[in-house]
């Protein structure tokens, strides 16, 4: 079956750089949600979105932002990075519409490395 | 969101029953109780999830007593690869977006 695919897996950047991570959730889920995960820290929620609209909002700093586009696929674009981004970023994807939107599907995930 | 309290870690050997107990004592009446296993490096992976009395899938059971305020997450003849952090998470429905709010989970290791 079809999992959620993110890309890339493995990004190094330094301090002060951009990145953009990149998420295709399960077809027909409608339903994408982001997390970030330090080392030796429990996810922690970023951002959702639902059918291209932002559903939510969790601690994401202000030099985050991210976006769902008509494919459903969604981006997280990542300004002015910073040592303590570095971690790993979690995209899942659920069904809304199916009414068990509390079973998230998560991709591998992308770490992303600050120096 | 209720808050959740589970044990930090366990151990465990092969071919035993695990049972990890989860405490929501202010669950509202529209949660439900879902679990979450983790591997290293990975994603988290969704197990089970109930509401109350006792759930049962291919991989595990969930027993929910009639007053909700704690949970128990059993894995029947547990392996190697069953070792793991396991989240136990208080979902609201109705009108929730959906996001998870994972608290600590709870570190199994499995010795053989």
């Amino acid at each position: 079956a079809a999992g959620v695919i993110q890309s890339p897996r493995h990004l190094i950047k330094e301090k002060r750089e951009t990145a953009t991570l990149k998420c295709y959730p399960i077809p027909r889920h409608d339903t994408v949600y982001w997390y970030q995960q330090g080392p030796g820290q429990d996810p922690q929620f970023l951002i959702s979105f639902y059918e291209k609209m932002q559903s939510d909002k969790g601690s994401i700093p202000d030099r985050f932002s991210a976006q769902q586009f008509s494919d459903y696929h969604s981006e997280l674009n990542m300004s002015s990075l910073e040592l303590g981004d570095s971690a790993l970023y979690f995209c899942a994807s659920s069904s809304h519409t199916s009414g068990n939107y509390n079973e998230q599907f998560f991709g591998p995930g992308t770490r992303l490395t600050v120096l | 969101l209720a808050k959740t309290t589970q044990p930090i870690s366990m151990d465990s050997y092969e071919g035993q029953e695990v049972n990890i107990t989860c405490s929501h004592n202010n669950i509202a009446t529209n949660d439900y109780i879902t679990w979450y296993q983790q591997f290293p490096s990975q994603g988290p992976r969704f197990i089970i999830q109930g509401y109350k009395t006792k759930v049962t899938n291919e991989v595990a059971s969930l027993f929910i007593p009639a007053d909700r305020k704690s949970s128990t997450l059993s894995l029947p003849r547990v392996s190697l690869s069953d070792t793991a952090v396991y989240y136990c998470l208080v979902f609201s429905a109705g009108g929730n977006t959906g996001k998870l709010i994972f608290g600590q989970g709870t570190t199994l290791q499995v010795k053989p």
